[in-house]
């Protein structure tokens, strides 16, 4: 069994520059969910993607986007970069939409804003 | 939203000890998770948990649905269990399956 797995582990960026990640999916797992964890807090939802559409929103700015391919893996744009998106970006795949199944995260990647 | 509470905040022991760490979660969940986060922020899956009792090893956990509250076990610690662990949590009328809310985690550190 593949776990989840994130590229790049760790970015530079400038502010105001765009930024993709990317994530591939667990084997078998067909929703992808983003978190955005800053230093000392827990991890927060951003979105999540089933069968390509993007289903449910936590509070962050349209600049942020993103992308589910037919073979479940992912992408989180984010454009116009700001300080403040310096954080620690987690993906995580699970199976279906009921809630009723566990997350599985991947190792992250960390994004520095300069 | 739900409301998620882990105690204690943070959590010193000696090699060997044993602890209990709290969840309190406000709403009936679908979902319930307990992570172990490393220092180099590596968010592991040690239990998924919505109701019942489960053990991994020197690890176990206990969610009481009804009284809305889980509890993380950890026996004969070791330094390796040091870092954040955390809680999480989907309520049931979540039309997200995967939005997971966080608690503010509980920071452990196992010295020798």
């Amino acid at each position: 069994e593949t776990g989840v797995t994130q590229s790049p582990t760790h970015l530079i960026k400038t502010r105001g520059q765009q930024v993709t990640l990317r994530c591939s999916s667990q084997s078998g797992h067909n929703t992808v969910s983003w978190y955005q964890q800053a230093l000392g807090q827990g991890p927060q939802f951003i979105f999540q993607y089933y069968r390509e559409e993007e289903n449910g929103r936590g509070n962050f700015p349209p600049r942020f986007s993103g992308l589910q391919f037919p073979n479940y893996s992912s992408e989180l744009n984010v454009n116009a970069l700001e300080l403040d998106d310096s954080a620690l970006y987690l993906c995580a795949s699970s199976w279906g939409l009921t809630g009723n199944s566990p997350l599985h995260f991947g190792n992250g990647t960390r994004l520095t804003v300069t | 939203g739900i409301q998620v509470e882990q105690s204690p905040p943070d959590l010193i022991l000696q090699e060997g000890a044993n602890s209990t760490l709290r969840c309190n979660f406000s709403d009936s969940v679908n979902n319930l998770q307990w992570f172990h986060q490393n220092p180099w922020g590596q968010l592991i899956n040690l239990f998924y948990i919505p109701s019942g009792t489960k053990q991994n090893g020197r690890l176990s956990a206990t969610t009481v649905a009804t009284e809305r509250y889980s509890l993380l076990y950890i026996s004969s610690s070791q330094t390796t269990d040091s870092g954040v662990y955390f809680c999480a949590a989907i309520p049931s009328k979540e039309t997200s399956g995967s939005r997971l809310t966080f608690g503010e985690g509980t920071q452990l550190t196992v010295n020798p």
